[in-house]
């Protein structure tokens, strides 16, 4: 079993729509979560961060984390075509590792 | 922001020569960095984590041999893929972190795509 497991989509959706991406991991040791959005042949940029259970806002952007279903969420409020990207979800295993999840494709149509 | 670049973005060489490819962090020292390897539609794996002036940590199955690296200084990492192969093509990302604390925030170069032929 992986430990941290993603659809790879990949999800198409139009502009405008709220968006669903989720993760699930297999450790319920793991503490901290975080999502990665990473654009076409470039490197991941670090978009939300959050430790143990609960919800995060930023903007658009609401991170959610139910450790009793060890599953992880992030949601896309009014999408946009820029919205378009490759997220991925992650957490940090043992002393400093990053474990990624495979990341889902998004694409938001105008 | 924090700013990690990666030279080159992309390189063709030939199957058994070795290829160098350096990560900077433009405007932090970089206490730890770390090399990840991305195939196509597949996730980031880590391969090594290296601590400025340390020898680097590889992880399980990556062969420290072929992959060297080196963290010489606070604000440069290379990686020298040797004698590389076709199965080595692959995207290769660094990241850079400000301490040894995990919870702190990694900053990801732009990657380096390696095409062996």
């Amino acid at each position: 079993q992986k430990e941290v497991e993603q659809d790879p989509g990949p999800l198409s959706v139009p502009e405008g729509a709220i968006v669903s991406l989720n993760c699930t991991y297999s450790n319920s040791a793991f503490q901290y979560f975080m999502w990665y959005r990473q654009y076409s042949r470039k490197g991941p940029e670090l978009l939300m961060y959050t430790y143990s259970s609960g919800n995060k806002e930023d903007g658009r952007f609401t991170a959610q984390v139910d450790k009793s279903s060890k599953y992880i969420s992030l949601f896309i409020r009014d999408s946009q075509p820029s919205d378009s990207a490759t997220y991925l979800c992650a957490t940090i295993q043992g002393a400093q590792k990053l474990v990624f999840g495979q990341g889902t494709r998004l694409t938001i149509n105008p | 922001g924090a700013v990690v670049s990666q030279h080159p973005s992309r390189v063709i060489c030939k199957s058994g020569t070795s290829v160098k490819i350096e990560c900077r962090s433009l405007d932090f020292q970089a206490t730890t960095m770390f090399w990840y390897r991305q195939f196509p539609k597949q996730s980031l794996m880590l391969m090594a984590t290296s601590n400025e002036g340390s020898k680097a940590t590889y992880e399980q199955g990556v062969e420290k041999d072929k992959f060297l690296i080196n963290h010489a200084s606070l604000t440069l990492s290379t990686l020298t893929v040797t004698s590389a192969h076709p199965e080595d093509s692959s995207f290769y990302i660094c990241s850079a972190r400000t301490s040894r604390i995990s919870t702190d925030t990694q900053y990801f170069g732009p990657g380096t795509r390696l095409t062996v032929l």
